[in-house]
């Protein structure tokens, strides 16, 4: 079945900027997400990225998407405190909308 | 504000209750769906309603039973659960335009403590 990997923490300093990695093996994914997850709160959608694409940028936020490779990244440039939370990457399958998560990356900013 | 509500935020009950979670969106979405989110798993896809038909169910157990009376609220009824039930109980909806990017919604959750 298909599965989802990220790496479990990162720590980087304020100001600096985060790069958060994630591998899928569903080669047929369409669309692949960035979800995510302040303590207590629901997940929140940041930006997603359809499968015929390599880059996608929005403000702060660049998804990379190595498709040969199954290789999906999301770099926040200028990290802030604020952002410290729990990233989930996601792939959609081909056909229906189920959505398949990763375990989730916890990012931790230092002041 | 998503526009995805649920209620209650926090439940405990024991293993002899019967309680209901509900989810209602605002969204004018057709698909609904519940998630269980554990400490230290992936998050678990339970149920899925695309256009009040349950299309998913993914080898749930039989104490947790979905209701979807219509596009707009789903429910989740729990009896006689067990401690291990204890989660994050997440529900989420989307347009459900399947081959489309079908972008998915979340609520911010029930904490479920199972005594």
């Amino acid at each position: 079945g298909e599965d989802v990997e990220q790496s479990l923490f990162l720590s980087v300093r304020e100001g600096d900027s985060s790069v958060i990695n994630c591998t899928y093996t569903d080669s047929s994914s369409t669309y692949l997400y960035w979800y995510k997850q302040e303590p207590g709160a629901g997940l929140q959608l940041l930006t997603y990225i359809f499968s015929n694409m390599d880059m996608k940028q929005d403000q702060r936020l660049t998804v990379l998407l190595n498709k040969k490779d199954k290789h999906l990244s999301l770099r926040i440039a200028d990290t802030q405190t604020g952002d410290s939370a729990i990233y989930f990457c996601a792939e959609k399958e081909e056909y229906g909308n189920k959505l398949v998560f990763g375990a989730g990356t916890i990012l931790r900013v230092k002041s | 504000e998503t526009g995805v509500t649920q209620t209650p935020r926090h439940l405990v009950m024991g293993m002899t209750n019967k309680k209901s979670l509900k989810c209602e969106q605002h969204l004018g979405h057709n698909a609904m769906y519940w998630y269980k989110q554990s400490a230290k798993k992936p998050l678990e896809l339970m149920f899925v309603y695309n256009f009040k038909e349950q299309t998913e169910n993914n080898s749930v157990p039989s104490r947790f039973s979905p209701e979807c009376p219509n596009s707009s609220h789903l429910f989740l009824h729990l009896h006689t659960l067990q401690p291990e039930d204890s989660a994050l109980y997440l529900c989420a909806s989307s347009q459900a335009a399947s081959g489309f990017t079908d972008t998915q919604y979340f609520g911010p959750g029930t904490r479920l403590t199972v005594l």
